[in-house]
């Protein structure tokens, strides 16, 4: 069946505008993850969404990043005021109810300029 | 707080050789172990995980990892390495179901024709 699919898969952006990214996880999946990986670095977590409940923003670097997921379907990451530092490959995984393996989309990359 | 360590940036071996990529891990429950292997421009592909049972744990592409406890060690083998497993491996490690991975900086593997 279809992964998880990401879009833009590229994003070049003026410093200080605002970006959406957006994340269609597995059909059937109610766990959503959001990730940062930054040039020759692991994986960051940025923030995650199970089912209805509150979703887990710990991970995310400031306020001017939040996301919104619509039930248990899409998501979209926002960054507000974009800086160079936040250039980045932005990846977001999904997982079944009760655990298991995450799998992942195939990230979308944002340059900040 | 849950860490992993994956104490080689770069592991070097020729085709046809056996492999090993190591990987460290600190949790305070019970660990979920996964490798992931990314190949340039790519998203993370599951390669393999450890929930229960047996230490021994055998993955796609004929990878395999050993689980020891007493070591908080979970390295990925392979009996006789491909060029095509050239790529940028990551352990992750989580503490209990459907929580965010951590994930080690990242082991690239280069093999040798």
């Amino acid at each position: 069946g279809a992964g998880v699919s990401q879009s833009p898969s590229n994003k070049v952006t003026e410093k200080g505008k605002d970006v959406e990214l957006r994340c269609d996880p597995i059909s059937g999946h109610t766990a959503l993850y959001w990730y940062r990986q930054r040039l020759g670095q692991g994986l960051e977590f940025l923030i995650y969404f199970q089912g209805n409940s509150a979703p887990d923003k710990s991970g995310l670097p400031s306020d001017r990043f939040s996301a919104e997921r619509t039930g248990e379907s899409v998501s979209t990451l926002t960054i507000q005021r974009t800086q160079q530092e936040d250039s980045a490959v932005y990846l977001c995984a999904s997982s079944p109810l009760g655990g298991g393996t995450q799998y992942f989309g195939p990230g979308t990359r944002l340059t900040v300029l | 707080a849950q860490s992993v360590a994956q104490p080689e940036d770069q592991v070097n071996v020729a085709e046809g050789n056996p492999l090993t990529v190591k990987c460290t891990y600190s949790v305070s429950g019970n660990p979920y172990l996964f490798w992931y292997v990314q190949y340039p421009n790519r998203g993370l592909q599951f390669l393999l995980k450890y929930i229960t049972g047996d230490n021994l744990v055998k993955g796609s592409y004929g990878f395999e990892a050993e689980f020891n406890k007493s070591q908080t060690s979970f390295h990925l083998k392979k009996p006789s390495a491909l060029v095509s497993d050239s790529a940028l491996y990551f352990c992750a490690v989580r503490d209990w179901a459907n929580t965010p991975l951590v994930f080690g900086k990242g082991t690239r593997l280069s093999v040798i024709a």
